[in-house]
């Protein structure tokens, strides 16, 4: 079965700094990875993906993640926060494209002033 | 707009009382899947259909839940006899899904949930 776990519940960074949300993987057969984004009382978005293409996907609002075999690990990083970066964030893993999503249990991003 | 709408946004009920939620996904997607969310955690599976055939039940998914969607577009979710527990943000996603055996990316489309609190 696949799983993930995402270390952190809650994140909190200077506007301008690096921004670094933890996401590990369990699955028996290569995976398909996620990000999605949870604003307040909005739905989730997709932020990127990873399908077994480039190991490093970029995605939407400057966020990009890296795909690592070896540590079984999908971290999401943003080289400048910004205020309007502040909201959940869920890692998700899938077996396929045709399976379903398997979330963790989300990091809330904080962004200080 | 033509993104995933869910209806009631909000809903409130006693203990005991029946509810129902609807979905209606991106027209021309044939993939539905119902998760729950609970404050502080990531949405969690419930159920899926891939037009209107019921593919996958979660076993959180008690007798008291019951979904369908009859006609492959909209989808109704059920839940009988209501308990605190649960009180959660039901969220419904659509995906375009080529077939049974995949060929798509895997990414869904959310709405933005329908929040239930019961009394």
């Amino acid at each position: 079965a696949q799983s993930v776990t995402q270390l952190g519940s809650h994140v909190s960074v200077s506007e301008g700094a690096l921004v670094l949300l933890r996401c590990n993987y369990s699955s028996s057969v290569p995976p398909y990875l996620f990000w999605y984004v949870q604003y307040p009382n909005q739905g989730l978005q997709l932020l990127l993906k990873y399908t077994s293409a480039a190991t490093l996907v970029k995605g939407i609002n400057g966020f990009e993640a890296e795909f690592k075999k070896s540590e079984t690990s999908f971290h999401l990083t943003k080289p400048s926060a910004h205020m309007s970066d502040a909201a959940e964030y869920f890692c998700a893993v899938s077996r396929s494209g045709a399976q379903k999503l398997v979330f963790g249990q989300g990091t809330r991003l904080t962004i200080n002033p | 707009d033509t993104g995933v709408s869910q209806d009631p946004r909000h809903k409130i009920t006693k203990r005991g009382q029946n509810v129902t939620f609807r979905c209606d996904p991106i027209s021309e997607h044939n993939r539905l899947y119902w998760y729950r969310q609970t404050l502080g955690q990531g949405p969690e599976f419930l159920t899926y259909f891939q037009n209107e055939a019921q593919l996958e039940k979660s076993r959180l998914l008690s007798d008291r839940f019951s979904a369908e969607r009859p006609k492959g577009s909209f989808s109704t979710l059920e839940i009988q006899r209501t308990e605190q527990g649960d009180s959660a943000m039901y969220l419904c996603a659509s995906s375009p899904g080529t077939g049974l055996t995949g060929g798509n990316t895997g990414e869904l489309f959310f709405g933005e949930g329908s929040r239930l609190t019961v009394l």
